[in-house]
């Protein structure tokens, strides 16, 4: 059964703190994406790796950088946390680049940050 | 520039009755459309998809209707149950774009009475 498990799922940070999500999938997918969905907005997405070591920008990328160094891991990293980085953090992997391949979603991460 | 939008925050059915969920988009290079399903505290889970060479895709209570010259999909759900009650977005993808990104809509509470 496909699982995405993403380190916490609820986080408080304070304003400058610097921050780590975790996402781990077990699958041996090659893409993996951070969304953040936030009310009235939908599903946004920030990063994505299609392998490991390598990343390209989503939509909203600033105030965030990533990392992957394993193919089953891919961290999102916040330098300096502030407070409208708020939100629902969605980590979601899928097996290939074609269109038709399922994207498989964790849990979330509830980030708030005082 | 919301690309995808679904324009019913929420919507509100009784058991049994049809539930209609809509979506539009803006960008003409779209070919592959989806819906998503998400419940608190979850992740979003794949519900159904449709390809722009059709118009009609099917899987059991769940249809999906495109209309290309509009720029509309819709979401039927027959009969609708209390468990169907959720968050529903669309996404879309258009070819060549990176690694199969998906464009989501802001999404739709569907609540099911019983």
């Amino acid at each position: 059964d496909v699982k995405v498990t993403q380190s916490s799922r609820y986080l408080v940070k304070r304003t400058g703190e610097k921050v780590f999500l975790e996402c781990v999938q077990d699958m041996d997918h090659e893409n993996m994406f951070w969304y953040r969905q936030d009310p009235g907005l939908g599903l946004r997405l920030i990063y994505f790796s299609y392998d490991v070591k390598m990343k390209e920008k989503g939509d909203i990328p600033e105030g965030y950088s990533v990392s992957r160094e394993k193919k089953e891991r891919f961290s999102l990293i916040l330098e300096s946390a502030s407070t409208n980085q708020t939100s629902m953090y969605l980590c979601a992997s899928k097996l290939r680049v074609l269109e038709t391949d399922t994207q498989y979603f964790g849990p979330g991460t509830r980030l708030t940050v005082l | 520039d919301q690309q995808v939008k679904q324009n019913s925050p929420s919507l509100s059915v009784q058991e049994g009755r049809i539930s209609i969920l809509n979506c539009d988009y803006t960008n003409s290079m779209f070919d592959y459309f989806l819906w998503y399903k998400k419940y608190p505290a979850e992740g979003p889970t794949f519900l159904i998809s449709i390809s722009s060479i059709k118009d009609k895709n099917e899987d059991g209570r769940f249809t999906v209707f495109l209309n290309k010259s509009a720029k509309h999909l819709s979401l039927h759900i027959v009969p609708s149950q209390p468990g169907d009650s959720a968050v529903y977005f669309c996404a879309a993808s258009a070819p060549g774009t990176s690694y199969g990104k998906l464009t989501f809509g802001q999404g739709t509470i569907l609540t099911v009475h019983p």
